[in-house]
């Protein structure tokens, strides 16, 4: 079992929509970053959260440390949000990651 | 400024080769780190290196070894490629040690291993 769960894997939604990524990690970390990849491979940092809720634009991300759990939304959605997002929780032996979400927003 | 820079972009190899990936960190930074993105997964971290010194390691074989020059640039080092290693290659960099800091990530290098 990966440390670091997403969930939904995949979600098609159309345009407009407000989205909401999940992530759940099992172990005590000291930061959690939200990512995001677009085809071809390359990555940007979106968030680094150790408390509480941040807000760039149209996203926020939100970390219940006591739950172990941080959500990534995105508001009034659009096409060129489609991409591959990922978290990665901040641990005393490096960076783990989950496998990602696959979002694809409809016009 | 310029961004993370990776070389080569795109590199095909066979099995029992090695190779070395290149990595230039944004002026400044003086930690990179490095992961492995097999197709459809997330990816997973290998080294840290900071100040020229190994700061963290992920469970890779010891085929696997890296290194930081005093520009801050660093190399990895695979031997005796499997196919398995066959991955999408990315460095990151940051100004401090703590991986907690914002990553900035290159554009990673596709290695094909036949």
């Amino acid at each position: 079992k990966n440390e670091v769960e997403q969930s939904p894997q995949n979600l098609t939604a159309q345009e407009g929509e407000f989205i909401t990524i999940n992530c759940s990690y099992s172990v005590g970390i000291s930061a959690l970053h939200w990512l995001q990849q677009h085809p071809g491979g390359g990555i940007v940092s979106l968030f680094m959260l150790s408390s509480g809720k941040k807000k760039h634009g149209r996203l926020i991300a939100t970390i219940n440390i006591q739950e172990k759990h941080s959500s990534l939304h995105i508001t009034a959605s659009h096409p060129r949000d489609s991409a591959v997002y990922i978290c990665a929780a901040r641990r005393a032996d490096g960076l783990t990651f989950g496998k990602g979400t696959h979002l694809i927003i409809q016009p | 400024d310029a961004g993370v820079t990776q070389s080569p972009t795109h590199l095909i190899k066979t099995r029992g080769q090695h190779v070395t990936l290149r990595c230039s960190p944004i002026s400044g930074h003086k930690s990179v780190s490095w992961y492995q993105q097999v197709l459809g997964q997330g990816p997973q971290f290998i080294f840290q290196y900071y100040e020229k010194e190994e700061r963290g390691r992920g469970n890779f074989p010891d085929r696997f070894s890296a290194r930081q020059f005093p520009n801050y640039s660093s190399e990895l080092n695979v031997n005796a490629l499997l196919l398995g290693d066959s991955a999408l290659y990315l460095c990151a960099s940051s100004p401090g040690v703590d991986l907690g800091e914002t990553q900035y990530f290159g554009p990673g290098t596709r290695l094909l291993v036949l």
